[in-house]
This record gives structure tokens, C-alpha cells and sequence, in this order.
């Protein structure tokens, strides 16, 4: 059971817009900042949005993120492809004093 | 180029310990903090904790306190996870990743170490 919820799943057809969702409480999102993290099969997790709307330089500006009290939602504009991945938002929880994930969610480009 | 490079798969039998090295080159081993990650066949990432690889001082996630050890060599630039009393749950893939400036979003990954639990 992970602190953060996230769907298992989510899915989109090339070009669309979706979103993913990431819910916590208020020792978690509620009072830190929001990561993304997109990781392809076999590979390292690579950090998509920091600061909960930040993107690290070469992520592409397809990917934006956003915060709103105890929840967090990532959204991929233009899907391609290569979007197919896991998805995970995390956080620094205050209450466990420590980087908490979500369970992540499988993106399917259809 | 900033890397962080770590040892070899490791197969252990239950209750034995296991020592992972994260090897760190490109930056200033000493500015950043680093934290581990694992992450087992077919599930999601999981926090172990981090160290400042600075001071020393760490933060371990509640699940694995008692059982995880962090440590670093500055001289060297090396950080260490050591995990002891290993169950079979524990064979999993086990990262150390480098934060983004004083945050906690980890932007430097290392290739992963497989280690295997099994008897």
C-alpha cells in the first residue's frame, strides 16, 4: 500500500492530452513539493517535474505538472509513442521523514 | 559528466547481509545528498532512505530502520548501502540517486544493482 494513489493505469491515443492523478494528505503534498518521475521498461526512473511544476532541462514542455491542496496531477500533451511508460509522483512526507511514491501507473499509448 | 556508477549483481542467502557501492564522479560528491531507492521485480520504487554524504547523517524510511545502514567515503566519493538479515522480499533492484540542488527530487541515477535472495 503506498502512502501517495495513483491509478494503475492509464491509457491515450497519439496526439491526445492525460492526465495522471496522485493523491496524499497534508504531511505529504499538502505541505512539500511534488516529483515526477517517468520510467521506461528496463531502464533508471528519470525526473520529469520538480518543484511541482518544474521541468529539468530536456524534458520537453509536453509534460506539466500541478498542485492543489493534498493532490497532484501530471499532464502529457501531444502523446507520443515513447510516452509509454510507468509513471510515479512522490513527495517528502513530514510525518515519516522521508521521500514517500505512489504506486505508480502504466501509461498505454494505444 | 555527472555518474553515479555502482557495484555488481549480488546473490545472498537469506539472512545475510549485502553491501551495495555508488560511486560518484563530475560533481562535488560532497554538495549533494544521495539517496536509495529500490525497487522489486514487477512493482514500484521504494524509499530506503539518504545520507549526507557531508556530515554523515541519515535518514532511514521507518520500514527498513534497524536494518539498513548508509554510509559514504568522501575520499573516494563513494556512498554504501548495507542491508542485513535479507528475506527472500528483499530481491529487488537497489538504486542511489543524487538530489536537484537542496531538494529532494533526484535528478542522477545510478544503473541499479540487482540482489537476489534466495537460498
Amino acid at each position: 500500500q503506498s502512502v501517495l494513489t495513483q491509478p494503475p493505469s492509464a491509457s491515450g491515443t497519439p496526439g491526445q492530452r492525460v492526465t495522471i492523478s496522485c493523491s496524499g494528505s497534508s504531511s505529504n503534498i499538502g505541505s512539500n513539493y511534488v516529483y515526477w518521475y517517468q520510467q521506461l521498461p528496463g531502464t533508471a526512473p528519470k525526473l520529469l517535474i520538480y518543484g511541482n511544476n518544474q521541468r529539468p532541462s530536456g524534458v520537453p514542455d509536453r509534460f506539466s505538472g500541478s498542485k492543489s491542496g493534498t493532490s497532484a496531477s501530471l499532464a502529457i500533451s501531444g502523446l507520443r509513442s515513447e510516452d509509454e511508460a510507468d509513471y510515479y509522483c512522490a513527495a517528502w512526507d513530514d510525518s515519516l521523514s522521508g521521500v514517500v511514491f505512489g504506486g505508480g501507473t502504466k501509461l498505454t499509448v494505444l | 559528466q555527472v555518474q553515479l556508477v555502482q557495484s555488481g549483481a549480488e546473490v545472498k542467502k537469506p539472512g545475510a547481509s549485502v553491501k551495495v557501492s555508488c560511486k560518484a564522479s563530475g560533481y562535488t560528491f560532497t554538495g549533494y545528498y544521495m539517496h536509495w531507492v529500490r525497487q522489486a521485480p514487477g512493482q514500484g520504487l521504494e524509499w530506503m532512505g539518504r545520507i549526507n554524504p557531508n556530515s554523515g547523517g541519515t535518514n532511514y524510511a521507518p520500514k527498513f530502520q534497524g536494518r539498513v545502514t548508509m554510509t559514504r567515503d568522501k575520499s573516494i566519493s563513494t556512498a554504501y548501502m548495507e542491508l542485513s538479515r535479507l528475506r527472500s522480499d528483499d530481491t529487488a533492484v537497489y538504486s542511489c540517486a543524487r538530489v536537484v540542488g537542496d531538494s529532494n527530487a533526484l535528478d542522477i541515477w545510478g544503473q541499479g544493482t540487482m540482489v537476489t535472495v534466495s537460498s
